[in-house]
């Protein structure tokens, strides 16, 4: 079983809908971490959070420590959200040493 | 353009071969990461450092090795190349540690292709 697995795998939505990728981690961890991996390759830090909420534009991350999950919620979803989102952790012994998920693809059609 | 450039872009090489990736970090960081994308085992950590120091180590095979110079940028020399080894590899930076809320910034990444 891997330590971060997110769901669901592959996801399509039509432009405007409301997006939710799920993440639940097995280890202890200092901080969880979403990137975007655009169509391209290139990877960007969305968030990095250790409690609560964090919020950018249309995205939202939330993470609950005890549960061992995050969520990161896109609003009023664009064709520009197509990419790849990956949820990472960093553990609690090795703070800079990251733990990646398999990765969410996300399609939106105008 | 996240400021943190790595070169080459594209390395088409033969089993057995020896490569070396480069990476230049933002300006003002000291962190240096390597990361490992391939298509069966997804995005792997590989190794970090900081200011010339390694401080974090993951699943980097013997065959590989880095290093961060004194200004800052970094290679990644991998060796005795075998199929498997053909990945995307990215470098990224941050100002400090990621759990005093640094901020990781990716390279663009080296696609490495092994025949």
């Amino acid at each position: 079983k891997n330590e971060v697995e997110q769901s669901p795998q592959n996801l399509t939505a039509q432009e405007g809908e409301f997006i939710t990728i799920n993440c639940s981690y097995s280890v202890g961890i200092s901080a969880l971490h979403w990137l975007q991996q655009h169509p391209g390759g290139g990877i960007v830090s969305l968030f990095m959070l250790s409690s609560g909420k964090k919020k950018h534009g249309r995205l939202i991350a939330t993470i609950n420590i005890q549960e061992k999950h995050s969520s990161l919620h896109i609003t009023a979803s664009h064709p520009r959200d197509s990419a790849v989102y990956i949820c990472a952790v960093s553990s609690s012994y090795n703070t800079d040493k990251l733990i990646f998920g398999t990765g969410t693809r996300l399609q939106v059609f105008p | 353009d996240s400021g943190v450039t790595q070169t080459p872009k594209h390395l088409i090489t033969a089993t057995g071969q020896r490569v070396t990736l480069r990476c230049s970090p933002r300006s003002g960081d000291l962190s240096v990461y390597w990361y490992q994308q391939s298509l069966d085992q997804g995005l792997q950590f590989l190794i970090q450092y900081y200011n010339g120091e390694e401080r974090a180590k993951g699943n980097i095979l013997e065959r590989f090795s880095a290093q961060q110079f004194p200004d800052l940028h970094s290679e990644l020399n991998l060796s005795s190349l075998e199929l498997g080894d053909s990945a995307l590899y990215f470098c990224a930076s941050s100002v400090g540690a990621l759990v005093f809320g640094g901020e990781q910034f990716f390279g663009p990444g080296t696609r490495l292709t092994v025949l």
